[in-house]
């Protein structure tokens, strides 16, 4: 059974560069679409954008300028990179499996950021 | 990018009773890529429903989705505990994917 994890400092400053890696376990990266969501506290989802595997993205346009998404396969893991954040930036953010067809079906259990000096 | 409004934001009622909550795009979407999520507090969502109507991997019978175009369903015909929870429409035919805001269903 595929499972996710998170992990990445839960405190960033203003400005500065939010990092975060998702390690997939019981199964490989080499095949479906990866996705970053989060959800800043008590409101609702927001999709970040998501990789396949052999590196394309599909990136949020509200978010397009400041986001990266990669992909190490050898690791198993994929990555997260939001430049110049700010306290609206501040959410749980979640890493998760995107089926194509089947829409998100697996999530992390999510890892709360919190933008603050 | 495609705009969804759930109705009602909350919805108060009683272990055994039948919940309907709506679901609608400011346009078509696509392949009826339309997906319905259970979210518990301090937990992530939960995929019920892909496809506008099809139950995901162990989603009891209980859950069921509906609907086409613009105009979407989730209907849980008895209310076990622990389904009350905030459901979450998600549309994934069009880029960017986009959430609704969320249905509560609390006991009454």
């Amino acid at each position: 059974q595929v499972q996710l994890q998170e992990s990445g400092p839960g405190l960033v400053k203003p400005s500065e560069t939010l990092s975060l890696t998702c390690t997939v376990s019981g199964g490989s990266i080499s095949s479906y679409y990866w996705s970053w969501i989060r959800q800043p506290p008590g409101k609702g989802l927001e999709w970040i954008g998501y990789i396949y595997y052999s590196g394309y993205t599909n990136y949020n346009p509200s978010l397009k300028s400041r986001v990266t998404i990669s992909v190490d396969t050898s690791k198993n893991q994929f990555s997260l990179r939001l430049t110049s954040v700010t306290a609206a930036d501040t959410a749980v953010y979640f890493c998760a499996r995107d089926g194509g067809g089947k829409s998100v079906d697996v999530w992390g259990q999510g890892t709360m950021v919190t933008v603050s000096s | 990018e495609i705009v969804l409004t759930q109705s009602p934001g909350t919805l108060s009622l009683s272990p055994g009773e039948r919940a309907t909550l709506s679901c609608r795009a400011s346009q078509s979407v696509s392949i009826s890529y339309l997906a319905w999520y259970q979210q518990k507090p301090g937990q992530a969502p939960r995929l019920l429903i892909y496809g506008a109507s099809s139950r995901a991997t162990g989603i009891p019978d209980r859950f069921s989705g509906s609907g086409s175009g613009t105009d979407f369903t989730l209907t849980i015909s008895r209310l076990e505990p622990e389904d009350f929870a905030v459901y979450y429409c998600q549309q994934y035919g069009s880029s960017p994917q986009t959430f609704g805001q969320g249905t509560k269903v609390e006991i009454k």
